[in-house]
Protein backbone atom coordinates (compact mmCIF):
# COMPACT_ATOMS: atom_id res chain seq x y z
CA UNK A 1 0.00 0.00 0.00
CA UNK A 2 0.99 3.53 -0.12
CA UNK A 3 3.04 5.34 2.62
CA UNK A 4 3.64 9.19 3.26
CA UNK A 5 6.36 10.66 4.92
CA UNK A 6 6.09 14.25 5.67
CA UNK A 7 9.25 16.49 6.97
CA UNK A 8 10.07 18.15 9.50
CA UNK A 9 8.07 17.15 12.07
CA UNK A 10 7.98 20.80 13.58
CA UNK A 11 9.07 24.07 11.95
CA UNK A 12 9.16 27.53 13.81
CA UNK A 13 9.54 30.36 11.48
CA UNK A 14 9.41 34.25 12.06
CA UNK A 15 6.28 36.23 10.60
CA UNK A 16 7.08 37.12 7.07
CA UNK A 17 9.13 34.25 6.52
CA UNK A 18 8.68 31.71 4.16
CA UNK A 19 7.71 28.37 5.32
CA UNK A 20 8.19 24.67 3.22
CA UNK A 21 7.27 21.40 3.80
CA UNK A 22 7.88 18.04 2.12
CA UNK A 23 6.43 14.85 1.44
CA UNK A 24 7.36 11.82 -0.57
CA UNK A 25 5.20 9.09 -1.38
CA UNK A 26 6.00 5.31 -2.34
CA UNK A 27 2.69 4.49 -4.66
CA UNK A 28 3.82 5.78 -8.25
CA UNK A 29 0.07 5.04 -9.22
CA UNK A 30 -0.86 8.01 -6.75
CA UNK A 31 -2.54 11.09 -8.49
CA UNK A 32 -4.01 13.24 -6.31
CA UNK A 33 -2.23 15.03 -2.74
CA UNK A 34 -4.49 17.48 -0.84
CA UNK A 35 -3.13 19.17 1.91
CA UNK A 36 -5.00 19.85 5.02
CA UNK A 37 -4.56 21.93 7.71
CA UNK A 38 -5.53 21.60 11.47
CA UNK A 39 -5.50 24.02 13.92
CA UNK A 40 -5.22 22.98 17.63
CA UNK A 41 -8.29 21.07 19.10
CA UNK A 42 -9.96 21.49 15.40
CA UNK A 43 -11.05 19.85 12.44
CA UNK A 44 -8.74 19.11 9.27
CA UNK A 45 -9.56 21.23 6.70
CA UNK A 46 -8.37 21.55 3.06
CA UNK A 47 -6.58 24.59 2.14
CA UNK A 48 -5.19 23.09 -1.39
CA UNK A 49 -4.31 20.01 -3.75
CA UNK A 50 -2.38 19.01 -6.66
CA UNK A 51 -3.48 16.48 -9.42
CA UNK A 52 -0.46 14.50 -10.80
CA UNK A 53 -0.84 16.57 -14.85
CA UNK A 54 0.26 19.48 -12.84
CA UNK A 55 3.63 20.14 -11.58
CA UNK A 56 2.41 23.37 -9.41
CA UNK A 57 -0.53 25.19 -8.16
CA UNK A 58 -1.25 28.58 -6.10
CA UNK A 59 -3.40 30.32 -3.99
CA UNK A 60 -2.74 33.03 -2.65
CA UNK A 61 0.06 32.94 -0.25
CA UNK A 62 0.56 28.86 -0.33
CA UNK A 63 1.47 27.08 -3.13
CA UNK A 64 1.84 22.90 -3.84
CA UNK A 65 4.77 21.72 -6.03
CA UNK A 66 4.78 18.07 -7.22
CA UNK A 67 7.72 15.78 -8.73
CA UNK A 68 6.21 13.25 -10.00
CA UNK A 69 9.52 11.40 -11.21
CA UNK A 70 11.26 11.71 -7.52
CA UNK A 71 7.71 11.36 -6.08
CA UNK A 72 7.51 14.31 -3.49
CA UNK A 73 5.65 16.94 -3.55
CA UNK A 74 5.99 19.93 -0.98
CA UNK A 75 3.77 22.33 0.57
CA UNK A 76 5.17 26.53 0.43
CA UNK A 77 3.63 29.33 1.93
CA UNK A 78 5.03 32.66 1.66
CA UNK A 79 4.85 35.63 4.23
CA UNK A 80 3.87 33.63 7.09
CA UNK A 81 1.14 34.57 9.35
CA UNK A 82 0.63 34.15 13.47
CA UNK A 83 -2.69 32.38 12.07
CA UNK A 84 -0.61 29.96 9.62
CA UNK A 85 0.57 27.95 12.88
CA UNK A 86 -1.37 24.15 13.08
CA UNK A 87 -0.67 20.87 12.17
CA UNK A 88 -0.31 20.61 8.32
CA UNK A 89 -1.02 17.08 6.58
CA UNK A 90 -0.12 16.03 3.41
CA UNK A 91 -1.67 13.00 1.78
CA UNK A 92 -2.25 10.80 -1.26
CA UNK A 93 -4.34 8.62 -3.31
CA UNK A 94 -5.11 7.04 -6.60
CA UNK A 95 -8.10 8.50 -8.84
CA UNK A 96 -10.52 6.23 -9.27
CA UNK A 97 -9.43 4.09 -6.63
CA UNK A 98 -12.08 5.27 -4.10
CA UNK A 99 -11.06 8.04 -1.85
CA UNK A 100 -8.91 6.43 0.48
CA UNK A 101 -6.02 9.01 1.51
CA UNK A 102 -3.35 8.33 3.21
CA UNK A 103 -2.11 10.77 5.61
CA UNK A 104 1.97 11.84 6.05
CA UNK A 105 2.78 12.40 9.90
CA UNK A 106 1.85 15.82 9.87
CA UNK A 107 4.17 19.13 10.46
CA UNK A 108 3.46 21.40 13.46
CA UNK A 109 4.45 24.96 12.06
CA UNK A 110 4.95 27.59 14.71
CA UNK A 111 4.61 31.25 13.75
CA UNK A 112 6.74 33.47 15.84
CA UNK A 113 5.13 37.40 15.92
CA UNK B 1 -24.33 23.48 5.25
CA UNK B 2 -24.35 22.26 8.25
CA UNK B 3 -21.39 20.29 8.77
CA UNK B 4 -20.20 16.67 9.93
CA UNK B 5 -21.88 16.11 13.25
CA UNK B 6 -20.04 13.53 15.44
CA UNK B 7 -20.82 12.58 19.11
CA UNK B 8 -19.95 12.22 21.97
CA UNK B 9 -17.16 14.40 21.56
CA UNK B 10 -15.01 12.79 24.59
CA UNK B 11 -15.07 9.78 26.37
CA UNK B 12 -13.50 7.90 28.80
CA UNK B 13 -13.75 4.21 29.53
CA UNK B 14 -11.54 1.72 31.07
CA UNK B 15 -9.94 -1.14 28.94
CA UNK B 16 -12.09 -4.05 28.22
CA UNK B 17 -14.88 -1.66 28.06
CA UNK B 18 -16.98 -1.43 24.74
CA UNK B 19 -17.42 2.35 23.19
CA UNK B 20 -20.06 3.92 20.44
CA UNK B 21 -19.33 6.89 18.70
CA UNK B 22 -21.96 8.16 16.11
CA UNK B 23 -21.40 10.60 12.99
CA UNK B 24 -24.11 12.50 10.68
CA UNK B 25 -22.42 13.16 7.31
CA UNK B 26 -23.42 16.63 5.41
CA UNK B 27 -27.07 15.83 3.75
CA UNK B 28 -26.87 14.51 0.49
CA UNK B 29 -22.86 13.12 1.10
CA UNK B 30 -22.81 9.54 -0.29
CA UNK B 31 -19.50 8.75 0.97
CA UNK B 32 -18.46 8.80 4.77
CA UNK B 33 -15.41 7.73 6.34
CA UNK B 34 -14.00 7.09 9.79
CA UNK B 35 -10.52 7.80 10.67
CA UNK B 36 -8.61 7.01 13.83
CA UNK B 37 -5.88 9.98 14.64
CA UNK B 38 -3.42 8.92 17.08
CA UNK B 39 -1.65 11.87 19.38
CA UNK B 40 0.93 13.53 17.36
CA UNK B 41 0.06 11.26 13.46
CA UNK B 42 -1.92 11.69 11.47
CA UNK B 43 -5.23 10.06 10.11
CA UNK B 44 -5.63 6.46 9.46
CA UNK B 45 -8.51 5.98 7.38
CA UNK B 46 -10.34 2.48 8.95
CA UNK B 47 -13.39 2.05 6.54
CA UNK B 48 -15.02 3.83 3.71
CA UNK B 49 -18.85 3.77 3.10
CA UNK B 50 -20.63 4.46 -0.08
CA UNK B 51 -24.33 4.72 1.18
CA UNK B 52 -24.67 2.37 3.09
CA UNK B 53 -22.22 -0.68 1.28
CA UNK B 54 -18.57 -0.83 2.84
CA UNK B 55 -16.45 0.12 0.01
CA UNK B 56 -12.85 -0.53 2.36
CA UNK B 57 -12.70 -2.33 5.67
CA UNK B 58 -9.15 -3.06 4.98
CA UNK B 59 -7.51 -1.12 7.72
CA UNK B 60 -10.28 -1.63 10.31
CA UNK B 61 -9.08 -4.21 13.30
CA UNK B 62 -12.55 -6.31 12.95
CA UNK B 63 -11.63 -8.42 16.19
CA UNK B 64 -12.60 -5.49 17.36
CA UNK B 65 -14.36 -2.50 15.83
CA UNK B 66 -17.31 -2.49 13.80
CA UNK B 67 -19.17 0.15 11.89
CA UNK B 68 -22.37 0.37 10.22
CA UNK B 69 -24.45 3.12 8.02
CA UNK B 70 -27.94 0.93 7.70
CA UNK B 71 -29.63 3.73 5.89
CA UNK B 72 -26.78 5.75 4.27
CA UNK B 73 -27.00 8.32 6.06
CA UNK B 74 -25.61 8.17 10.14
CA UNK B 75 -23.11 5.79 10.92
CA UNK B 76 -21.65 4.45 14.63
CA UNK B 77 -18.27 3.13 15.06
CA UNK B 78 -18.12 0.72 17.72
CA UNK B 79 -14.94 -0.82 19.84
CA UNK B 80 -15.52 -3.77 21.93
CA UNK B 81 -13.29 -4.45 24.10
CA UNK B 82 -11.54 -1.62 23.99
CA UNK B 83 -7.44 -1.88 24.21
CA UNK B 84 -4.98 1.11 26.12
CA UNK B 85 -3.68 1.71 22.18
CA UNK B 86 -6.92 2.28 20.78
CA UNK B 87 -6.90 5.92 22.88
CA UNK B 88 -7.72 8.60 19.71
CA UNK B 89 -9.06 10.89 18.12
CA UNK B 90 -11.89 9.08 15.90
CA UNK B 91 -12.80 11.41 12.66
CA UNK B 92 -15.56 10.99 10.51
CA UNK B 93 -15.30 12.44 7.07
CA UNK B 94 -17.99 12.91 4.38
CA UNK B 95 -17.89 13.83 0.60
CA UNK B 96 -19.84 13.98 -2.11
CA UNK B 97 -19.32 11.26 -4.21
CA UNK B 98 -16.11 8.23 -3.97
CA UNK B 99 -13.36 9.97 -5.71
CA UNK B 100 -10.08 11.49 -4.34
CA UNK B 101 -10.88 14.86 -6.28
CA UNK B 102 -14.10 15.21 -3.77
CA UNK B 103 -13.15 16.90 -0.90
CA UNK B 104 -13.74 15.07 2.41
CA UNK B 105 -15.27 17.30 4.98
CA UNK B 106 -14.43 16.17 8.66
CA UNK B 107 -16.24 16.34 12.13
CA UNK B 108 -14.99 17.81 14.87
CA UNK B 109 -13.63 13.71 16.26
CA UNK B 110 -14.38 11.75 19.47
CA UNK B 111 -11.32 11.76 21.85
CA UNK B 112 -11.31 8.54 22.99
CA UNK B 113 -9.45 7.92 26.64
CA UNK B 114 -8.66 3.67 27.56
CA UNK B 115 -7.32 4.14 30.71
Amino acid sequence: GENVEQHPSTLSVQEGDSAVIKCTYSDSASNYFPWYKQELGKRPQLIIDIRSNVGEKKDQRIAVTLNKTAKHFSLHITETQPEDSAVYFCAASQENAGNMLTFGGGTRLMVKP
Amino acid sequence: EAGVAQSPRYKIIEKRQSVAFWCNPISGHATLYWYQQILGQGPKLLIQFQNNGVVDDSQLPKDRFSAERLKGVDSTLKIQPAKLEDSAVYLCASSLVTGPTYEQYFGPGTRLTVT
